[in-house]
């Protein structure tokens, strides 16, 4: 299994630029999230989703979009880019609550720049 | 919003020494998850902590939730050169949305 992914690894964009980051994960989860992680900072929400279909705001929402479209990938898109939002990316995925871990799986991180 | 904040933020440790990073919430908390981030790395699942007044142990790491769940420590003895990275304490919402603390970074000096 490879557990879980992230495609691009390294992106360097211009303001106002756009992109798409992919997570994609073989565990058959139902819950997966993306997160921002800053220097000195810990990682914080951005969106998350709950199942196929379904996504719901995080801590961090603004300037970002995400699609659930099939329950395998979770894609989080960068409309209009700005130097803000120069970041390592992490995508987590993880079983549902009540089960005896809710242990959440973390992809490896794009490194995005923003010019 | 629920937070929780960890302490210290850095620590230098010669190899050998003891190490302790601890995390306090304001609120009660349902459970407490632990995870370490090696330099350049991804978070990596530790343990999760949900009775008050638990106690785990990992070989040379213990892990403590509180007897009142708003506060938790992550102990390590003996420190070794592979410990070195960011734990982090996190807690998690019934929603399974997670909130990580700002992190404790371990240098350990060989």
């Amino acid at each position: 299994n490879a557990g879980v992914t992230q495609t691009p690894k390294f992106r360097v964009l211009k303001t106002g630029q756009s992109m798409t980051l992919l997570c994609a994960q073989d565990m058959n989860h139902e819950y997966m999230y993306w997160y921002r992680q800053d220097p000195g900072m810990g990682l914080r929400l951005i969106h998350y989703s709950v199942g196929e279909g379904t996504t719901a705001k995080g801590e961090v929402p603004d300037g970002y979009n995400v699609s659930r479209l099939k329950k395998q990938n979770f894609l989080l898109g960068l409309e209009s880019a700005a130097p803000s939002q120069t970041s390592v990316y992490f995508c987590a995925s993880s079983y549902p609550e009540g089960l005896p871990y809710n242990e959440q799986f973390f992809g490896p991180g794009t490194r995005l720049t923003v010019l | 919003g629920q937070q929780v904040m960890q302490i210290p933020q850095y620590q230098h440790v010669q190899e050998g020494e003891d190490f302790t990073t601890y995390c306090n919430s304001s609120t009660t908390l349902s459970n407490i998850q632990w995870y370490k981030q090696r330099p350049g790395g991804h978070p990596v699942f530790l343990i999760q902590l949900v009775k008050s007044g638990e106690v785990k142990k990992q070989k040379r790491l213990t892990f403590q939730f509180g007897e009142a769940k708003k506060n938790s420590s992550l102990h390590i003895t003996a420190t070794q050169t592979t410990d070195v990275g960011t734990y982090f304490c996190v807690s998690s919402s019934n929603t399974g949305k997670l909130i990580f603390g700002q992190g404790t970074t371990l240098q350990v000096k060989p």
